[in-house]
């Protein structure tokens, strides 16, 4: 089955410890980007990759890194977790950067 | 700062009706636009996108842009309660080949 997935579905930590949120498609994407999503604020983009290798910031990169090791995965770090980074993140994927995008399944964070 | 803005809602419309939602962009030179349907709880999956070619109409939904005005908009024909969702509008940022700016998203709830 064709599909976008991301690990862990849920995650509650605290201030300043470091985590990653893994993503992985199996479609032979070559664009893939993260996303957060906060209530009023719509999907805003934090990264995306071109291919494997080639990333480059979104519109909210602060506090987050990524890297594109390999074509089907794309994890999301974020060194230093605060509080203002509670949201919910999604992963997703497409063959060209504006053709239809396929998202993961979402990731809800909580940093106390 | 590029925008794309949609009224939250919630928009309320009886089962069967046509249901008519907004999308405003600010842009000019935007030549890709989304639809992306969004359930609570899920992740967003793609309705429809069009170029500014054309309208384009796919079974009960049709996405019309207007340039001169600056807005593109969904229509969905008798509407159906598994149709209440919130739906997103994307558009592309015309000062980047890989970026989408995306709308907050409107609440659609039909009522049966």
């Amino acid at each position: 089955e064709a599909q976008v997935t991301q690990n862990p579905r849920y995650l509650i930590t605290v201030t300043g410890k470091k985590l990653t949120v893994t993503c992985s498609q199996n479609m032979n994407h070559e664009y893939m980007s993260w996303y957060r999503q906060d209530p009023g604020l719509g999907l805003r983009q934090i990264y995306y990759s071109m291919n494997v290798e080639v990333t480059d910031k979104g519109d909210v990169p602060e506090g987050y890194k990524v890297s594109r090791k390999e074509k089907r995965n794309f994890p999301l770090i974020l060194e230093s977790p605060s509080p203002n980074q509670t949201s919910l993140y999604f992963c997703a994927s497409s063959p060209q950067p504006l053709e239809t995008q396929y998202f993961g399944p979402g990731t809800r964070l909580l940093v106390l | 700062q590029k925008e794309v803005e949609q009224n939250s809602g919630p928009l309320s419309v009886p089962e069967g009706a046509i249901a008519s939602l907004n999308c405003t962009y600010s842009d000019r030179g935007s030549q890709s636009f989304f639809w992306y349907r969004q359930y609570s709880g899920k992740s967003p999956e793609l309705i429809m996108f069009i170029y500014s070619n054309g309208d384009k109409e796919d079974g009960r939904f049709t996405a019309q842009l207007n340039k001169a005005s600056q807005y593109v908009s969904l229509l969905i024909r008798d509407s159906q309660p598994s149709d209440s969702a919130t739906y997103l509008c994307a558009v592309n940022n015309e000062g980047s080949n890989y970026q989408l700016i995306w709308g907050a998203g409107t609440k659609l709830i039909i009522k049966p």
